[in-house]
């Protein structure tokens, strides 16, 4: 199975702030990696998928990049409605694998 | 609009076998190869199980495979996930998800979510 590691674990940031947020792969997903978002209480839900592809509907302050195993979301300024947990997601093979997730706390 | 319901969540007794539905609408259920996620009392994401859209195909997690059963009925737009064996370890919210298209395979509608609470 694909291991997918998330880092860090949790960050403390600021309204405005600059968020990145590392996903690595146990081996190369060609483009295949997804990020979601979710906040206490309710389902995930899809922000990027392709690696940068941007869901209908998630403000472009959301960004994704990278390739082969290692990748990367960025939000340019963080707003208050996006503190939740976010968690990357590879679908290049079966079984599917989640990172452990971000959880992004207010500073 | 797409929607996903879940149901049939509950407190049952390990060794128990339980049955989840997920009620689909919004989207022709036929053509979407569909998946369960479950996510642990605050713990992450975990992928359980997917199914071919005509139900000719299945893929499971090790963690779960020989005792979950996924399964669709298209006439009826529902998924479903048969769980034998019940364990401590499967006390989850269990999620139904639809996939994107035959490209850019993602998770882009989720249902709220069914608790199953494995417990003595």
């Amino acid at each position: 199975d694909i291991q997918m590691t998330q880092s860090p674990s949790s960050l403390s940031a600021s309204v405005g702030d600059r968020v990145t947020i590392t996903c690595r792969a146990s081996q190369r997903l060609s483009s295949y990696l997804n990020w979601y978002q979710q906040k206490p209480g309710n389902a995930p839900k899809l922000l990027i998928y392709s690696t940068s592809t941007l869901q209908r509907g998630v403000p472009s302050r959301f960004s994704g990049s990278g390739s082969g195993a290692q990748f990367t979301l960025t939000i340019s300024s963080l707003q208050p409605e996006d503190f939740a947990t976010y968690y990357c997601q590879q679908s290049y093979t079966t079984p599917w694998t989640f990172g452990q997730g971000t959880r992004v706390e207010i500073k | 609009q797409v929607r996903l319901v879940e149901s049939g969540g509950a407190v049952v007794q390990p060794g128990r076998s339980l049955r989840l539905s997920c009620a689909a609408s919004g989207f022709t259920f036929s053509n979407y190869i569909m998946h369960w996620v479950r996510q642990a009392p605050g713990k992450g994401l975990e992928w359980v199980a997917l199914i071919w859209y005509d139900g000719s195909k299945e893929y499971y997690a090790d963690s779960v495979r020989g005792r979950f059963t996924i399964s669709r009925d298209n006439s009826k737009n529902t998924l479903f996930l048969h769980i034998t064996s019940l364990r401590v370890e499967d006390t989850a919210i269990y999620y139904c998800a639809k996939r994107t298209g035959t490209t850019n395979p993602s998770l882009d509608y989720w249902g709220q979510g069914t608790l199953v609470t494995v417990s003595s």
